[in-house]
């Protein structure tokens, strides 16, 4: 069993769908990550999540909306998304902000 | 501005060679490293770190050379095997300064061949 556990795998959706990406972590961190690497960029940051608050939004636009109900779970809902927003989506744990993180194995979204 | 820079998007090194992978950054607090390892349709793995404290870290086939003054880390595997074809991130956070998030490079795709 991985430590970080990213559910669907893969998801297509239509600019005026609803659907939610599901992060779950069993490594008892505190902090929590979500993460987007589109092609040919940096990892770029999203959202962070300290003790289940939000400490970091990286200018997101709203049409992505992260929760964190407990220190182990993670969701970002996507709402109207635009098909620039087809991307691998990470979520990523660890132990304190800006230590290892540990990754899951990401969801592909492709937005049609 | 990016603050992680992997100016090399591919390498290729031949099997049983040494594979260098530089990064260079630009943010003078950044006192913590690490390198990660991507395969395709997976996450990334925590490879090896550095502190700034240090100069170099090793661990097994994998070593991490830091200069400060340069601003600049390498990542040494050797030798190179075709199991460690890969993308390699660089990742940087100013743990000094309040534990910032990781910052990631673009990445480099290592090809080991045979």
């Amino acid at each position: 069993e991985t430590g970080v556990t990213q559910t669907p795998r893969h998801l297509v959706m239509g600019m005026t769908n609803k659907k939610s990406l599901k992060c779950e972590q069993h490594l008892g961190h505190n902090a929590m990550y979500w993460y987007k690497q589109s092609a040919k960029k940096p990892l770029e940051l999203m959202f962070v999540y300290n003790f289940k608050e939000q400490t970091e939004n990286n200018s997101v636009p709203s049409r992505f909306s992260p929760e964190c109900p407990n220190s182990s779970h993670l969701f970002l809902h996507l709402h109207t998304l635009q098909p620039e927003d087809s991307a691998l989506y990470l979520c990523a744990s660890s132990q304190a902000t800006g230590t290892e993180a540990f990754f899951g194995q990401g969801t592909r979204l492709t937005v049609v | 501005d990016q603050q992680v820079k992997q100016n090399s998007p591919s390498l290729s090194v031949q099997e049983g060679r040494i594979s260098i992978l530089n990064c260079d950054y630009t943010n003078s607090m950044f006192d913590y490293f690490l390198w990660y390892k991507k395969y395709p349709a997976e996450g990334p793995t925590f490879l090896i770190s550095i502190s700034s404290i240090k100069d170099k870290n090793e661990d097994g086939r994998f070593t991490v050379f830091l200069n400060k003054s340069a601003k600049h880390l390498s990542l040494h595997i050797v030798p190179s095997q075709p199991g460690d074809s890969a993308v390699y991130f660089c990742a940087a956070s100013a743990v000094g300064s309040g534990n910032t998030p990781l910052v990631f490079g673009k990445g480099t795709r290592l090809s080991v061949i045979a």
